[in-house]
């Protein structure tokens, strides 16, 4: 069975801090996906990221980075210089072959001004 | 990126009717679809996946008499709640697949309140 955890449930920081997102998943396909998404207060999913499990290159995109380990089962996500904006729920996912998500219990992030 | 739109975005409802709510895939076809809900404060779960032209695959724990799902075509999928209890008050979200390129779109939720 697909598995995804976010230990940490509520993080504040302040403005200007970095903050990482710890992401552990556990499955027993070889191919599988994982991704990152927002969600906002307004609700709407926002996809951020999306990486297989061939690619083991961390990314870089704006204030955003994402470090990949397959030897921990880990997708981390660094969000650098945080902004109010930044303030949001963000979920890891799994994605099977068959294109069904498990979702983490996500990360409620509190950028304080 | 591709468009998916839900409707209504939001419902209320009394209990013991039925309500509807529909998925669209605007610019894609979508041979499959999926329905998630999330309670709040809480983590999405994945209600069913529907594809089109067949019957529904219910995750473990989801009535599949309770929750119906129908995908007549390619760029519709609808969830209908069957005698809504306030206990399934929650915002529904959909998911379009466009499987050419391995993508899953989402819709913007609805929210649903029985009262």
């Amino acid at each position: 069975a697909q598995k995804v955890t976010q230990a940490q449930t509520e993080i504040s920081v302040v403005e200007k801090e970095d903050v990482t997102l710890d992401c552990v998943y556990e499955t027993r396909d070889t191919t599988y996906y994982l991704f990152w998404y927002k969600q906002p207060p307004s609700g709407e999913l926002v996809f951020l990221i999306r990486r297989n499990s061939f690619d083991e290159q961390n990314e870089i995109s704006g204030r955003y980075s994402w470090n990949f380990q397959k030897s921990t089962s880990s997708f981390n996500f660094t969000i650098t210089a945080s902004q109010v904006v930044d303030s949001a729920v963000y979920f890891c996912a799994l994605s099977d072959g068959n294109n069904r998500l498990a979702f983490g219990k996500g990360n409620q992030v509190v950028v304080i001004p | 990126g591709a468009v998916v739109s839900q409707h209504p975005s939001w419902v209320i409802c009394k209990s013991g009717t039925s309500v509807k709510i529909e998925c669209r895939s605007l610019d894609f076809q979508a041979t499959t679809m999926f329905w998630y809900r999330q309670f709040p404060k809480q983590s999405l779960m994945l209600m069913a996946t529907s594809n089109e032209g067949s019957k529904a695959t219910y995750e473990q724990g989801v009535e599949k008499d309770k929750f119906l799902i129908n995908h007549a075509s390619l760029t519709l999928s609808t969830l209908t709640v069957t005698s809504a209890h306030p206990e399934d008050s929650s915002f529904y979200i959909c998911s379009a697949a466009d499987l050419n390129i391995y993508e899953q779109y989402f819709g913007p939720g609805t929210r649903l309140t029985v009262t």
